[in-house]
């Protein structure tokens, strides 16, 4: 089973954030925190993973709690393209991933 | 750089027929996942190569199903012979674990319809 709860869905404006919330209260010392979306009839798309640091790349931000029990998801300038289903996953390195029910995101005009 | 090649994409066969889908990673990734997705559910591990040698095949149902890794990179999964429920898309992914962790690319997919 997976190890993170996520709201079945949300919406956003195009052009404005999308905060995606998840929870991880029982996350592992060595456990990362990992997310992934997925488009409509496409593979899985790697966004972003993190430790305990926040961290940043193209994509998106990823805000880890201090006390790692939770984490958000930051798009920052949300576009129609990123609706999808986007997946919060804790795990170990080198372990397969286990998804959930992920939370689908929907951007509109 | 290239991503996960995943052939067949789409694939119609008859129950009890058999099938094989071909996966080949990213160049260099040592770490080759097998996954099955059922409409509507997330993805779920079939199998789990490091190399060329089985890490995880825990819920691999293996009375049907069987996978191999030659030489290490590419790989295929095979089905025979195939049942209704086995409906789904087979997405292959690979990664190289590194001193941040790992990330998993995925391939596109291939779609089976069993009739």
């Amino acid at each position: 089973d997976a190890k993170t709860t996520q709201p079945p869905s949300m919406d956003c404006a195009e052009g404005r954030a999308a905060n995606l919330p998840c929870n991880h209260s029982t996350i592992s010392g060595n456990e990362y925190v990992y997310w992934y979306r997925q488009i409509h009839s496409q593979g899985p798309q790697y966004i972003i993973h993190g430790l305990k640091n926040n961290e940043t790349n193209e994509m998106a931000s990823l805000i880890i709690t201090e006390d790692r029990k939770s984490s958000t998801l930051i798009l920052p300038h949300a576009t129609l393209r990123d609706t999808a289903v986007y997946y919060c996953i804790a795990r170990q390195a080198g372990t397969a991933l286990i998804f959930g029910k992920g939370t689908t995101l929907s951007v509109s005009s | 750089e290239a991503g996960v090649a995943q052939s067949p994409r789409y694939k119609i066969i008859e129950k009890r027929q058999s099938v094989a889908f071909w996966c080949n990673p990213i160049s260099g990734h040592a770490t080759l996942y097998w996954y099955q997705q059922i409409l509507g559910q997330g993805p779920k591990l079939l199998i789990q190569f490091q190399n060329n040698g089985v890490v995880d095949d825990s819920q691999l149902p293996k009375d049907r199903f069987s996978a191999e890794r030659l030489k290490g990179v590419d790989s295929t999964l095979k089905i025979q012979p195939a049942k209704l429920e086995d409906s789904a898309v087979y997405l292959c992914a690979s990664s190289f674990l590194g001193w941040r962790g790992d990330e998993q690319y995925f391939g596109p997919g291939t779609r089976l319809t069993v009739t």
